[in-house]
């Protein structure tokens, strides 16, 4: 089975700042991956799909890269809206979760 | 607007049954493949199930392969889970989600329910 990791497990940021996520994938998965943001106790969001495409009605301070192991979100300058816990996704592989806090 | 709303979820014993259900509206339900995704109290989003638009083809997590089936009503745009020998594992919020891909499945999701909570305990 791939394996999802992702990196770092929380990141603290202040507003204004550029973020990024990384996730990597144990074997090469092409651009197939989904990025999604969950606040609490809401359902998750889809952000970013096949690695660098974004979602209708997200705004475009997201941004995604990457294929084949290695894939970035970019958060390119953080609001306050955008705390909140950022997953990546290939098939049926969710990576462990960023959680994105205040500093 | 789309939208999914899940019910069915209690408290079960162990090694009880349950079924989850998913209402779906908003778009053209045997269009797209459907999922189930669940998420343990205060952990991350474990990918269940995931069965095709027409209900030819079904996919399972290791972990529920065996005990849990996915299936589908197209006429009452409807989704199912039948989850059986539940364990103190199997304790989640579970979400019925819909797929990014018209006629088929990149497993890429765009839509979710609010979902439903199974707790299993004695």
């Amino acid at each position: 089975d791939i394996q999802m990791t992702q990196s770092p497990s929380s990141v603290s940021a202040s507003v204004g700042d550029r973020v990024t996520i990384t996730c990597r994938a144990s074997q090469g998965i092409s651009s197939w991956l989904a990025w999604y943001q969950q606040k609490p106790g809401k359902a998750p969001k889809l952000l970013i799909y096949a690695a660098s495409s974004l979602q209708s009605g997200v705004p475009s301070r997201f941004s995604g890269s990457g294929s084949g192991t290695d894939f970035t979100l970019t958060i390119s300058s953080l609001q306050p809206e955008d705390f909140a816990t950022y997953y990546c996704q290939h098939a049926g592989t969710f990576g462990q979760g960023t959680r994105l806090e205040i500093k | 607007e789309v939208q999914l709303v899940e019910s069915g979820g209690v408290v079960v014993q162990p090694g009880g049954s349950l079924r989850l259900s998913c209402a779906a509206s908003g778009f053209t339900f045997d269009d797209y493949a459907m999922h189930w995704v669940r998420q343990a109290p205060g952990k991350g989003l474990e990918w269940v199930s995931l069965i095709s638009w027409d209900g030819g083809s079904t996919y399972y997590a290791d972990s529920v392969k065996g005990r849990f089936t996915i299936s589908r009503d197209n006429s009452k745009n409807s989704l199912y889970l039948q989850m059986n020998s539940l364990r103190a594992e199997d304790t989640a919020l579970y979400y019925c989600a819909k797929d990014i891909t018209h006629g088929g499945s990149y497993f890429e999701i765009d839509y979710w329910g609010q979902g439903t909570l199974v707790t299993v305990s004695s």
